[in-house]
């Protein structure tokens, strides 16, 4: 057990709907990240923050945004989804900002028809 | 800039036999190099780090990796694959506050 919490572990919406995917770090740890995981993207980093600020971007797109909350819990907001948008939704939690182990949690699969 | 290259995008063993699973990275740092390991619909797994210590690193259910900065390389071993080691397996390299993943190695293993 990685101790990262993602709820919840399964998702079935229609195209054009908004979803909000909930990250819960392991303990201790202050930063969050969250990946998205498809067959033909395969792994793709979205969004990094540190201690509720944002600390780094990927591909993420400007449908999709994220917050990191006082408690550290951190939401990952989907919206005018698209069929594409279906994938698996990895958070990882780390203690540092930067070269520390990634704590993943299980995903959430999000699956848009 | 950095980034990193796993060679193979599958690889197959027969239980018992050694594992191989090959990385290359590029940084402009001091990198830190980590192996992950996913199972199907799980999130990935820490398997092992290195973090400028020692060169061969030990991880977790018998892998280790060996860091050779001459040769760019950060490739994971296993003296016996088990049927549990089945996975997709991801070389990361991290410096400067700037993470890469590998494209991922699916591992499959034969009885």
């Amino acid at each position: 057990d990685s101790g990262v919490t993602q709820t919840p572990k399964h998702l079935i919406t229609a195209t054009g709907q908004r979803v909000t995917l909930r990250c819960s770090p392991r303990s201790g740890d202050l930063s969050v990240y969250w990946y998205q995981q498809s067959l033909d993207q395969g792994l793709q980093f979205l969004i990094q923050y540190y201690n509720g600020e944002e600390r780094a971007k990927g591909n993420i797109l400007e449908r999709f945004s994220a917050q990191q909350f006082p408690d550290l819990h951190s939401e990952l907001n989907l919206s005018s989804l698209e069929l594409g948008d279906s994938a698996l939704y990895f958070c990882a939690s780390s203690i540092g900002a930067g070269n520390s182990p990634l704590h993943f949690g299980n995903g959430t699969r999000l699956t848009v028809t | 800039a950095q980034s990193v290259t796993q060679l193979d995008s599958h690889v197959s063993v027969s239980e018992g036999t050694p594992v191989l699973l090959r990385c290359n990275y590029s940084s402009s740092y001091s990198p830190s190099l980590f192996w992950y390991v996913q199972h199907p619909n799980k999130g990935l797994q820490l398997l092992l780090k290195y973090t400028s210590a020692a060169t061969l690193v030990k991880g977790i259910n018998g892998f280790e990796a060996e860091f050779k900065k001459s040769e760019t390389s950060f490739h994971l071993t296993k003296p016996s694959a088990h049927m549990s080691d089945a996975a997709e397996y991801f070389c990361v390299v991290s410096g400067n506050n700037d993470m890469r993943f590998g494209a991922g190695t699916r591992l499959t293993v034969k009885p």
